[in-house]
């Protein structure tokens, strides 16, 4: 149990164009997901909080207008990164919450989205 | 948030009992402490996760000492597979990754 899914596993685009990056909790339900991006070699970083039917809330430096999260069910959240460059080029991890909606319930997280952009 | 420090890297043979130290001296009373495995280009697994005590699962135990400023996560008989960075996690809310620990099991 507990299976998150992300979609695509890995995307090539051109300099300027919009990405579109899915998370999907597959055998529960989750109120709240979370997206990272990792660098080579480094840690994951928080991005934002994506909760189901309100707007994200967006760690500092992260730009909003760039990074658009849309979490309309329960079981989906997106992420757009809009008008992308190579400096976006990252991992994209997302992770969801499984549990009754306490704020300690266990996070699991996707497989993860390699993003390159030309 | 807490901050979690744990040692950057650490080599272990096959077949040895793996312990992993996390310091968290400023953990707050609602902080649960959450261990990670994550491999090169996958997403994190959830490995283990407690509170105070002792937590034993499957594939890990995790001590926790009475202060809590502390925890080793114990991985029994490791294998090659075990090679990956692994993260300590002090939260009640949100995650914040530190750097982890880069695990090298030899053969």
């Amino acid at each position: 149990g507990a299976v998150v899914s992300q979609h695509p596993s890995r995307v090539i685009c051109k300099s300027g164009t919009s990405v579109k990056i899915e998370c999907r909790s597959l055998d529960f339900q989750a109120t709240t997901m979370f997206w990272y991006r990792q660098f080579p070699k480094k840690s994951l970083m928080l991005m934002a909080t994506s909760n189901e039917g309100s707007k994200a809330t967006y760690e500092q430096g992260v730009e909003k207008d760039k990074f658009l999260i849309n979490h309309a069910s329960l079981t989906l959240s997106t992420l757009t990164v809009t008008s992308a460059h190579p400096e976006d080029s990252s991992f994209y991890i997302c992770s969801a919450k499984a549990g009754a909606g306490a704020r300690t319930d266990t996070q699991y997280f996707g497989p993860g989205t390699r993003l390159t952009v030309l | 948030l807490a901050k979690t420090t744990q040692p950057i890297s650490m080599d272990s043979y096959e077949g040895q009992e793996v312990n992993i130290t996390c310091s968290h001296n400023n953990i707050a009373t609602n902080d649960y402490i959450t261990w990670y495995q994550q491999f090169p280009s996958q997403g994190p697994r959830f490995i283990i996760q407690g509170y105070k005590t002792k937590v034993k699962n499957e594939v890990a135990s995790l001590f926790i000492p009475a202060d809590r400023k502390s925890s080793t996560l114990s991985l029994p008989r490791v294998s090659l597979s075990d090679t990956a960075v692994y993260y300590c996690l002090v939260h009640f809310d949100k995650i914040i990754f530190g750097k982890g620990t880069r695990l090298h099991i030899l053969p």
